[in-house]
């Protein structure tokens, strides 16, 4: 079966700090990858997709990118964290035209 | 573009009844669209998903959703619920680019549910 997981499960990180979110997908090849913001009282934003390795598309211009060096790693980082990069992000994975997305654990992220 | 809107943004209920969480979307073509339930802290895990054929799909953990064209909507229902329901659901609508295998989500601003004793 497929399983999804994110690190660290919880940040805390200064303004003005790098970061780097991990993603990685198990039991399956080839998965399109989703990373999501979720802010606090609001639903999911879309931020990045890729549909391969090295290939990806941004949905929002912002403080963030996103990069995929393996088939089944997904990483979201930033150079320079600002207090509105707070919030709880999610991956997704999803397989084909099947539709349906899945997704980890998610990471809080909290900005100070 | 898609778009998905949930009334609700709160709903209470007692255990033991029954509930129904309301969705509407917008969509050009013919729409494949799910259910999400969010727990507090928690990824979100896929109740179910209406991509074509019949008109009510079942889920996990005892739910159903009706796909209603005329009405551009997707209710979730569960003729009974659990003090383990108490969560938050959205409701997503898909698109598929052409031949390729990318779908996008568009997700509605989600359902809070909480439930008496």
């Amino acid at each position: 079966s497929q399983t999804i997981h994110q690190w660290p499960a919880t940040l805390v990180q200064p303004v003005g700090s790098p970061l780097s979110l991990e993603c990685t997908v198990e039991g399956t090849s080839n998965p399109n990858l989703y990373w999501y913001r979720q802010a606090a009282g609001r639903g999911l934003q879309l931020l990045f997709y890729s549909v391969g390795i090295g290939q990806i598309s941004s949905e929002v211009p912002q403080n963030l990118s996103a990069s995929r060096p393996q088939d089944r790693q997904f990483i979201l980082s930033s150079k320079k964290l600002l207090l509105s990069d707070s919030g709880f992000y999610l991956c997704a994975w999803s397989v084909g035209s099947s539709g349906g997305q899945f997704f980890g654990p998610g990471t809080r992220l909290t900005v100070l | 573009a898609q778009s998905v809107t949930q009334p609700d943004i709160h709903i209470t209920v007692s255990e033991g009844a029954s509930l129904e969480l309301r969705c509407n979307y917008s969509y050009g073509a013919t729409p494949y669209l799910f259910w999400y339930v969010q727990s507090p802290g928690q990824g979100l895990q896929l109740l179910l998903k209406y991509f074509s054929g019949d008109t009510l799909v079942q889920g996990i953990k005892g739910f159903e959703a009706e796909f209603k064209r005329s009405q551009s909507s997707f209710n979730l229902r569960k003729p009974s619920v659990h003090w383990s329901d108490a969560a938050e659901y959205f409701c997503a609508v898909g698109a598929w680019a052409g031949g390729t295998s990318y779908g996008k989500l568009t997700f509605g601003q989600g359902t809070i549910l909480t439930v008496h004793p």
